[in-house]
């Protein structure tokens, strides 16, 4: 159990649907990361927040829609996806952005794209 | 962006055996650590290093932190069933984090 808790573990969705991704962290941290793991590829940084405000956007396409009402939310919305997002989406959070904060993992959803 | 070399990509080893990873980045790191990933889970961090040369043991683990700053490796002594899992090599430079693919080790009782 590290802290960071995320729902749902598993989701099926059609290319037409509309979903969200939920984080919570219960360990006083100010920043929250979204990542995407592919298999046999390294993790994939997509968004960063920092005291609620995004300080990172890696270049991810417009379907996946980040919102962080606060420093222990985290959600990712997620509408018009494609098979190859299929991934583990994991969540994590770490006390702020500055270098040397160690990043604590949720154990992540796994997305299926139909 | 930079990415970390991590290898061997898997590993299939005997109960009781010793078994050693590394990473390399052709960047220097401030901080090096080391993840493991069982399946159906996130990572759950086992080591960090914050000093070049640092050694640092966590039970039968134990990880370096190059005194390049390019490279870390992590050993595990006397395999155990439960060391199944992904092993991932994370580099931290301000606030820029990179992983490595990660190492898939496999553990014969």
């Amino acid at each position: 159990e590290t802290g960071v808790t995320q729902t749902p573990r598993h989701l099926v969705m059609g290319m037409t649907n509309k979903k969200s991704l939920k984080c919570e962290q219960h360990l006083g941290h100010n920043a929250m990361y979204w990542y995407k793991q592919s298999a046999k590829k390294p993790l994939e940084l997509m968004f960063v927040y920092n005291f609620k405000e995004q300080t990172e956007n890696n270049s991810v396409p417009s379907r996946f829609s980040p919102e962080c009402p606060n420093s222990s939310h985290l959600f990712l919305h997620l509408h018009t996806l494609q098979p190859e997002d299929s991934a583990l989406y994991l969540c994590a959070s770490s006390q702020d952005t500055a270098g040397a904060e160690t990043q604590y993992f949720g154990p992540g959803t796994r997305l299926l794209v139909l | 962006g930079q990415q970390l070399n991590q290898s061997p990509q898997s590993m299939f080893i005997q109960e009781g055996e010793d078994v050693s990873m590394n990473c390399t980045s052709s960047s220097i790191f401030n901080t090096w650590l080391w993840y493991k990933q069982d399946p159906g889970e996130g990572p759950v961090l086992l080591i960090a290093l914050y000093k070049a040369g640092e050694l640092t043991s966590n039970g039968r683990l134990t990880a370096q932190f190059g005194i390049t700053r390019k490279d870390s490796f992590l050993n595990i002594s006397a395999s155990i069933p439960s060391d199944v899992g992904i092993y991932f090599c994370a580099g931290q430079q301000d606030n820029d984090m990179r992983f490595g693919a990660g190492t898939r080790l496999t553990v014969k009782p």
